[in-house]
């Protein structure tokens, strides 16, 4: 059984385009979390969801709207897309906002914008 | 603000050589403190963690040891394989930052048979 799952794998399209991702845990966790990851790996949080409440927003641009329809799901849908948003987008799962629990990380979605 | 340190890779080793992977921190508090794996084309994998001072984490004879006296958290394994060749990251949760975790660059480590 998959922990995090996220769709798509893969997702290429063209600048301008608006896209999704999806993401589901069935952990019955409480958190759910965006990372990002560059073409140098490294990697930062973009948002955080607490029962569906948003409770960490980095310096994101506003293009990129997180959505937690209930606390197994968080999509993150992306408008107008650019170059520089090509990277590979990681969800991560974790029991509550306490800093001793570990987070699960979904398989990543690498998305390039030609 | 808080931060991770961790040496600059890329690290290339014999099968059964010593790993050392060198991480330190900066943080106010007390953090938790992580090691994630990230194998070839997948997500990360928590490898292990230490939540308090001179806490030992270990998993798959992989070790660190959590100095404050220090602040680091340096990952070593006595006997690496060509199985562990993958990207580590040291990371850590502050004390009060509603567990968003702070990622080291990470280090590509690749083992030779």
């Amino acid at each position: 059984d998959t922990a995090v799952s996220q769709t798509p794998k893969y997702l290429v399209t063209q600048m301008g385009n608006d896209k999704s991702i999806k993401c589901e845990q069935n952990l019955g966790h409480d958190t759910m979390y965006w990372y990002k990851q560059d073409s140098k790996k490294f990697l930062k949080i973009m948002f955080s969801y607490n029962n569906k409440e948003l409770i960490i927003n980095e310096t994101v641009p506003n293009r990129f709207s997180p959505k937690s329809p209930d606390k197994a799901h968080l999509n993150l849908h992306i408008n107008s897309l650019e170059l520089g948003d090509s990277a590979v987008y990681f969800c991560a799962s974790g029991p509550g906002t306490s800093g001793y629990n570990e987070q699960f990380f979904g398989p990543g979605t690498r998305l390039t914008v030609l | 603000g808080n931060s991770v340190t961790q040496m600059e890779g890329p690290v290339t080793l014999s099968e059964e050589a010593f790993l050392t992977i060198n991480c330190t921190y900066t943080a106010t508090g007390y953090p938790s403190l992580f090691w994630y794996v990230q194998y070839p084309g997948e997500g990360l994998q928590l490898l292990l963690k230490a939540t308090k001072a001179d806490d030992k984490g270990s998993n798959k004879g992989f070790e660190a040891t959590y100095r404050k006296e220090t602040t680091s958290f340096h990952l070593e394994k006595g006997s690496v394989q060509v199985s562990d060749s993958a990207v580590y990251f040291c990371a850590l949760i502050g004390y009060s930052s509603a567990s968003k975790i702070i990622f080291g660059s990470g280090t590509r480590l690749s083992i030779r048979p």
